[in-house]
């Protein structure tokens, strides 16, 4: 079945260690995204990548990095210069950009600091 | 920049009952796109309707439909016949045309009673 993976699903870290979270697509989209979702915010972009070994910040990169050295997949490192990063994480991706393609969803990791 | 308001953060309905959840935003542009997404409490972001700027037809899919206002910048969704699976966050979101950033807006709670 093609789709999006998220793992794991949840994520325990200590404070001052940088953690990656992993998304793997097997929808041969060119587009992915990574999105931050806290209660009573919706979600904010984080990063996005519209073809292998570039990308750009969303609205709150600061203390996150990304890669994306392959097509399928768009891991996302929360560094420890992150201040909040307790939060659930959603990735996506969409086929191209613009137009009205639907960006898809993974499960999302939620991933908790303390 | 553009924003994305939905001022109900809860809302209820009986089964088989109609319900309209609201969504305003704002820009400057001419041309976007509009989407309404459904989240579970399984956290799985669905796509459940999206509406070009373009068109002036409302966008139908099902029980679900948009009323879509332009010069009122108003995008409200509709659920007819509503089923005890339609209980979810939903989150209205916009999109322009020269970017591949959704921005979401903070997302309204449907309870749904039998």
């Amino acid at each position: 079945d093609g789709g999006i993976t998220q793992s794991p699903k949840y994520l325990f870290r200590k404070e001052g260690q940088n953690v990656t979270l992993s998304c793997e697509q097997n929808l041969n989209h060119d587009a992915m995204y990574w999105y931050r979702q806290d209660p009573g915010q919706g979600l904010r972009l984080i990063y996005y990548s519209q073809i292998v070994n570039d990308f750009q910040k969303g609205d709150i990169a600061e203390g996150y990095s990304v890669s994306r050295e392959k097509k399928e997949s768009f891991p996302l490192t929360v560094t420890s210069a992150q201040k909040n990063p307790t939060a659930f994480y959603l990735c996506a991706s969409s086929r191209r950009q613009g137009g009205t393609y639907e960006q898809y969803f993974g499960p999302g990791t939620r991933l908790t600091v303390t | 920049a553009q924003t994305v308001t939905q001022s109900q953060p809860e809302m209820s309905v009986q089964e088989a009952e109609t319900v309209t959840l609201s969504c305003t935003y704002d820009t400057s542009e001419s041309d976007y796109y509009l989407f309404w997404y459904k989240q579970p409490p399984s956290r799985q972001m669905i796509l459940v309707i999206r509406q070009e700027a373009y068109k002036q037809q409302n966008a139908t899919e099902n029980r679900f439909s948009v009323n879509f206002q332009k010069a009122a910048k108003s995008f409200s969704l509709k659920i007819s016949d509503s089923q005890l699976g339609d209980a979810a966050m939903y989150f209205c979101a916009y999109r322009s045309p020269n970017t591949d950033k959704l921005i979401f807006g903070t997302g309204t709670r449907l309870q749904v009673f039998p």
